[in-house]
């Protein structure tokens, strides 16, 4: 059965600290895998993985993935309160283009 | 450029009921997917449509169905609603199929099953 993990399920840092957030999959025909950031509202497009090892930048956010693993990980640094949210992890596969959502990290950002 | 619409944003239906939700996307876009979101599921995959035609379908039973217009707006209807379907209902555009080469989420539409 496909499926996407993702841990730690909750976690509360101090601002300015740095957080690694992952997500594992088992899917068939994997095509690309994405992460978006949702607050109180609807998620928004963070980061679209297809490639190994290739980091995706923004800001203080980076994502990274591992095809051969299969996981990722999504890096914030220097957090800020602005940062707490729900992340969400997704991966889409060829066959049909089905996305797999993740649980989320929710992540709370504390002044 | 407008964002993803959904209409209505909030609902409450009882038992038995069905109900028909609306999502017009970004225009030009020609994918509009369908999500559940509840807290113990978390986001799940409904269907995702393309130029009129349904692309793929995720694990929900018959009583979910959606349809595409030709100007891209998509519908989805739930029949027969029961207690469980209460959920966040989203949708999100894309230019083309597979949410390629960004998905775009509309605000939501609060369904509650009473």
């Amino acid at each position: 059965e496909d499926k996407v993990v993702q841990s730690p399920l909750s976690l509360v840092v101090h601002e300015g600290d740095t957080v690694t957030l992952n997500c594992s999959y088992e899917v068939t025909n994997f095509r690309s895998l994405l992460w978006y950031k949702q607050e109180k509202k609807a998620p928004t497009f963070l980061f679209m993985l297809t490639s190994s090892g290739i980091e995706k930048k923004s800001g203080r956010l980076s994502s990274i993935l591992d095809k051969k693993e299969l996981f990722s990980i999504l890096n914030i640094t220097a957090t800020q309160t602005g940062d707490s949210a729900i992340y969400l992890c997704a991966v889409v596969t060829n066959t049909g283009n089905q996305f797999y959502f993740g649980t989320g990290t929710s992540l709370t950002v504390i002044p | 450029k407008a964002g993803v619409t959904q209409t209505p944003r909030y609902l409450i239906k009882t038992r038995g009921q069905q109900v028909t939700l609306s999502c017009s996307p970004i225009s030009g876009h020609r994918s509009v997917s369908w999500y559940q979101q509840t807290p113990g599921q978390g986001l799940q995959f409904l269907f995702e449509y393309f130029s009129e035609t349904q692309r793929n379908k995720g694990n929900f039973p018959g009583r979910f169905s959606g349809r595409q217009f030709s100007n891209s707006r998509s519908e989805m209807n739930v029949s027969t609603l029961e207690l469980g379907d209460s959920a966040l209902y989203l949708c999100a555009s894309s230019l083309w199929a597979g949410g390629q080469p960004e998905q775009f989420f509309g605000p939501g539409t609060r369904l509650t099953v009473l």
